[in-house]
């Protein structure tokens, strides 16, 4: 059973317009989010989090928005560049992280030219 | 500082041998983690510990072992490979909740 979905296998964008990653999760414990990026043949790269005590984080370009009573969270690129293509996944954890995280299954960003 | 290393990149076993997978981190990291991602799915955890002679499962750990006896060092053992241990595998370190830090990963083939 999922705990942490990511519906959109692959999403495509063009360059310059803004990419909006989406990511459901089921298990109402979960107070810790994460988007990791990872390219081919690499390890996934940290990207941007968000604690459940708050509905926004932004970091340059990433904007994470997380929507409790909904157990949603997006992830806002703004612009989108070319570098940005990529495999985005959604994390989560609870009760103080030791204990590893919870993977959606990744959504394929495609930026255009 | 090298992060997060794995050896080897790539190996191919044949069913019943066994492996240990590398792991080693330099950034003095107490908690570190092995993941499987198999093709179109997500990370999942297979191990983990907090700090040098603690582990504990995860998510998958049917078929693996692990032990940590430094900071630095977290192998990954399989015993008697099975195709369905044909995986990418990741191991990743972590000091807080910030975000984990990964290693490229090790591409196992089972035939």
């Amino acid at each position: 059973d999922q705990q942490v979905k990511q519906n959109s296998p692959s999403l495509s964008v063009q360059e310059g317009r803004i990419s909006i990653l989406n990511c459901d999760y089921t298990n109402s414990m979960f107070d810790y989010f994460l988007w990791y990026k990872k390219y081919p043949a690499e390890g996934p790269t940290f990207l941007i989090s968000i604690s459940s005590i708050k509905d926004k984080n932004e970091d340059g370009r990433f904007t994470v928005f997380l929507n409790k009573s909904a157990k949603h969270l997006s992830l806002h690129i703004v612009p989108s560049q070319p570098g940005d293509s990529a495999v985005y996944f959604c994390a989560a954890n609870q009760g103080g992280g030791a204990d590893g995280l919870t993977f959606g299954k990744g959504t394929h960003l495609i930026i255009q030219p | 500082n090298a992060g997060v290393t794995q050896t080897p990149k790539f190996r191919i076993l044949k069913i019943g041998q066994s492996m240990t997978l590398q792991c080693a981190q330099d950034m003095n990291h107490n908690y570190m983690y092995w993941y499987r991602q198999d093709p179109g799915m997500g990370l999942k955890l297979i191990y983990y510990s907090v700090g040098a002679g603690i582990t504990d499962k995860g998510e998958v750990p049917n078929g693996y072992n692990v032990s940590r006896s430094t900071t630095e060092d977290f192998p990954l053992r399989l015993e008697l490979a099975a195709p369905s241990q044909t995986s990418v595998y990741f191991c990743a370190s972590s000091g807080n909740r910030v975000g984990q830090f990964f290693g490229p990963g090790t591409r196992l083939t089972v035939l």
